[in-house]
């Protein structure tokens, strides 16, 4: 069964600390995405990532850097995480070319930031 | 800006009741509309719809696409507690990579 793997489910981190939330997916996929879900917001696309060490913007990239350096991982980094930054986050991954096709989602890290 | 709006944002019926639920989107480039269900987890694919006018059915669920309007609807007929999730509209459009933009959802809640 094909799969995106997020480390945490769970993770509580204090204001101004660094935080490196980690997706993998194992379906050799090109296109990978990280959202963020917020009541009342749906999904904002943060960044995302065309193929390897490639790297996008999404619509609220401040406060969060990426990285890629392989192919089945991509990285979401809060350089210096703040309460406004608690939310849950979505990992996503698709074949590239297939534009119109939906993501495979991973099952989402909920971050507190206290 | 690549824009996608559903309605309404949350609903409450009970078991057997038919819902009808509403996205409209702006979008540059549009290749296709996705539905999506979320439970307590990932969300999981239920249609794409890329031409007007031809409806997708699975079970009790159905949903049809106006590329003209641009809009969509998700239908479920005889709703089940099981059915109670947010349902996530997305649209597929804009640079080459064919990112997709979300609706804010609509959360369902059925009771027994």
């Amino acid at each position: 069964d094909v799969k995106v793997t997020q480390s945490s489910r769970y993770l509580v981190k204090r204001t101004g600390e660094k935080v490196f939330l980690e997706c993998v997916q194992d379906m050799d996929h090109e296109n990978m995405f990280w959202y963020r879900q917020d009541p009342g917001l749906g999904l904002r696309l943060i960044y995302f990532s065309y193929d390897v060490k490639m790297k996008e913007k999404g619509d609220i990239p401040e406060g969060y850097s990426v990285s890629r350096e392989k192919k089945e991982r991509f990285s979401l980094i809060l350089e210096s995480a703040s309460t406004n930054q608690t939310s849950m986050y979505l990992c996503a991954s698709r074949q590239g070319g297939r534009t119109y096709y939906g993501y495979t989602f991973g099952s989402g890290t909920r971050l507190t930031v206290v | 800006e690549d824009k996608v709006v559903q309605s309404p944002l949350s609903l409450v019926v009970h078991e057997g009741d038919t819902v009808t639920l509403n996205c409209s989107y702006e979008v540059t480039n549009f290749r296709s509309l996705l539905w999506y269900k979320q439970e307590k987890k990932a969300p999981t694919f239920l249609f794409m719809l890329t031409s007007s006018g031809i409806e997708k059915k699975s079970g009790r669920l159905s949903s049809i696409l106006d590329k003209k309007e641009l809009f969509s609807i998700l239908n479920i007929t005889a709703t089940q507690t099981g059915d109670s999730a947010i349902y996530l509209c997305a649209v597929s459009g804009g640079t080459s990579y064919g990112k997709l933009t979300f609706g804010q959802g609509t959360i369902l809640t059925v009771h027994p």
